[in-house]
């Protein structure tokens, strides 16, 4: 594997269910971001990580929840979600700017389409 | 409430011809600009990022960054089918590498 992946690809869920994105990145990266594509709007950045310690939250609502168990994994795990959290869940990574040096690129996975019924 | 715009689209330019996307930002204290490509279905894919002022070749693309004006432009030189793809400016204001991404402009190249 390389660059960025993410699983599964597609997801349908319910409104009770639970469920968990998972991302890797195989770039060598040690900061890692969720963000929330909808349709006809920008990017919206939900989370951060550096070196796993969470170092943003865009005021996300709670049925989000986020785990980075280390520099290369990073998860979203959902609950009791609502028809309008419908979209393309993205995930990047990048070096960490205070270790790099300046702002870094950040690098996509091909995201998760997730519809909520 | 720091912004970045473009204008939606659809941008039409003939194959061959320049394509130009515009980008403006709010925040007078941006650093750092980014362009990705994001075809329809897919994710974005960087194009190229540019800091100082003026402009930066890469192939067929210039960035071009006018600090004083607050915009940043995309150009797309001998311009393909497979150009045919939304294109989003992305800012640096500050933060922990905190990217502010406009909506994005969706260039259609016609043969």
């Amino acid at each position: 594997e390389t660059g960025v992946t993410q699983t599964p690809r597609h997801l349908v869920m319910g409104m009770t269910n639970k469920k968990s994105l998972k991302c890797e990145q195989h770039l060598g990266h040690n900061a890692m971001y969720w963000y929330k594509q909808s349709a006809k709007k920008p990017l919206e950045l939900m989370f951060v990580y550096n070196f796993k310690e969470q170092t943003e939250n865009n005021s996300v609502p709670s049925r989000f929840s986020p785990e980075c168990p280390n520099s290369s994994h990073l998860f979203l795990h959902l609950h009791t979600l609502q028809p309008e959290d419908s979209a393309l869940y993205l995930c990047a990574s990048s070096q960490n700017p205070q270790i790099a040096g300046g702002v870094q690129a950040q690098y996509f996975g091909p995201g998760t389409r997730l519809t909520v019924l | 409430q720091k912004e970045v715009e473009q204008n939606s689209g659809p941008l039409s330019v003939p194959e061959g011809a320049i394509a130009s996307l515009n980008c403006t930002y709010s925040d007078r204290g941006s650093q750092s600009f980014f362009w990705y490509r994001q075809y329809s279905g897919k994710s974005p894919e960087l194009i190229m990022f540019i800091y100082s002022n003026g402009d930066k070749e890469d192939g067929r693309f210039t960035a071009q960054l006018n600090k004083a004006s607050q915009y940043v432009s995309l150009l797309i030189r001998d311009s393909q089918p497979s150009d045919s793809a939304t294109y989003l400016c992305a800012v640096f204001s500050g933060g922990y590498n905190k990217l502010i991404f406009g909506a994005g402009t969706r260039l259609a190249v016609h043969p």
